[in-house]
C-alpha cells in the first residue's frame, strides 16, 4: 500500500511567487495534518482536515496560506505571496481515526526554499 | 498553553546509558499518546503508542502518568542509531512540543 506522498520533494521560488504544494493521504485515512517545520526550529502544527472539512486550522501563519481539500481526497497547501520566512520543510500526514485517536503516518515532506 | 510540552534538550550520553525524558501534557482528558522519532531531515515516525498501561518494546518503556499529567520515555542500553529528535503528541490530536534532542556519543 502507497503511503503519504507529497509533492514536489524540493521548490524553490522567488519572493512575491506562488508555489502550491501537494499531499497525497493514505487511501481511506479521513484525518489529514500539514505541519512546517523552519530550519532550526520544531516542527508546528498548520492544520487539520477531516475529510474535506477544516477541522482545526489555528496554526495556519497568516492569509498567504491557503490549504483545500475537495473531496476529501488529496490536499494542497498554498502559499501566495511567498515570503523568505516561509522557507521551511512542509509535511504532511493522515490517519485513519478520527475519534480513536490512529497513528498518523507522515509524508517525506516538501522542502522549499524562498530566495 | 500548548497541548505539550518536553525539554528540547540536547540530551548528550554515552553509548550504553539510560536515558528517559517527560511530555507534559495539558488537556486532562486525553486517554493516550504517541512517542514519535526524526531524524535529521526525515519525517516523524511512530515509535511507539503510550495507554494507560504504559508501553514496552525492546529497549523502550513509555508509561502515562495521569495524576502529574506527563509521560516518560525510558531508553535503556542506547545505541548510537538511538540519536535523533523525539516527539509526543496527544493521540487524539497530532500536535508535537517542540521535542527533545538525544545525542548518543561513542
Amino acid at each position: 500500500e502507497a503511503g503519504v506522498t507529497q509533492f514536489p520533494s524540493h521548490s524553490v521560488i522567488e519572493k512575491g511567487q506562488t508555489v502550491t504544494l501537494r499531499c497525497d493521504p493514505i487511501s481511506g485515512h479521513d484525518n489529514l495534518y500539514w505541519y512546517r517545520r523552519v530550519m532550526g526550529k520544531e516542527i508546528k502544527f498548520l492544520l487539520h482536515f477531516v475529510k474535506e472539512s477544516k477541522q482545526d486550522e489555528s496554526g495556519m501563519p497568516n492569509n498567504r496560506f491557503l490549504a483545500e481539500r475537495t473531496g476529501g481526497t488529496y490536499s494542497t497547501l498554498k502559499v501566495q505571496p511567498a515570503e523568505l520566512e516561509d522557507s521551511g520543510v512542509y509535511f504532511c500526514a493522515s490517519s485513519q481515526d478520527y475519534r480513536g485517536g490512529a497513528e498518523a503516518f507522515f509524508g517525506q515532506g516538501t522542502r522549499l526554499t524562498v530566495v | 498553553r500548548k497541548e505539550v510540552e518536553q525539554d528540547p534538550g540536547p540530551f548528550n550520553v554515552p553509548e550504553g546509558a539510560t536515558v528517559a525524558f517527560n511530555c507534559t501534557y495539558s488537556n486532562s482528558a486525553s486517554q493516550s499518546f504517541f512517542w514519535y522519532r526524526q531524524d535529521c531531515r526525515k519525517e516523524p515516525k511512530l515509535l511507539m503508542s503510550v495507554y494507560s498501561s504504559g508501553n514496552e518494546d525492546g529497549r523502550f518503556t513509555a508509561q502515562l502518568n495521569r495524576a502529574s499529567q506527563y509521560i516518560s520515555l525510558l531508553i535503556r542500553d542506547s545505541k548510537l542509531s538511538d540519536s535523533a529528535t523525539y516527539l509526543c503528541s496527544s493521540a487524539s490530536k497530532i500536535i508535537f512540543g517542540s521535542g527533545t534532542r538525544l545525542s548518543i556519543r561513542p
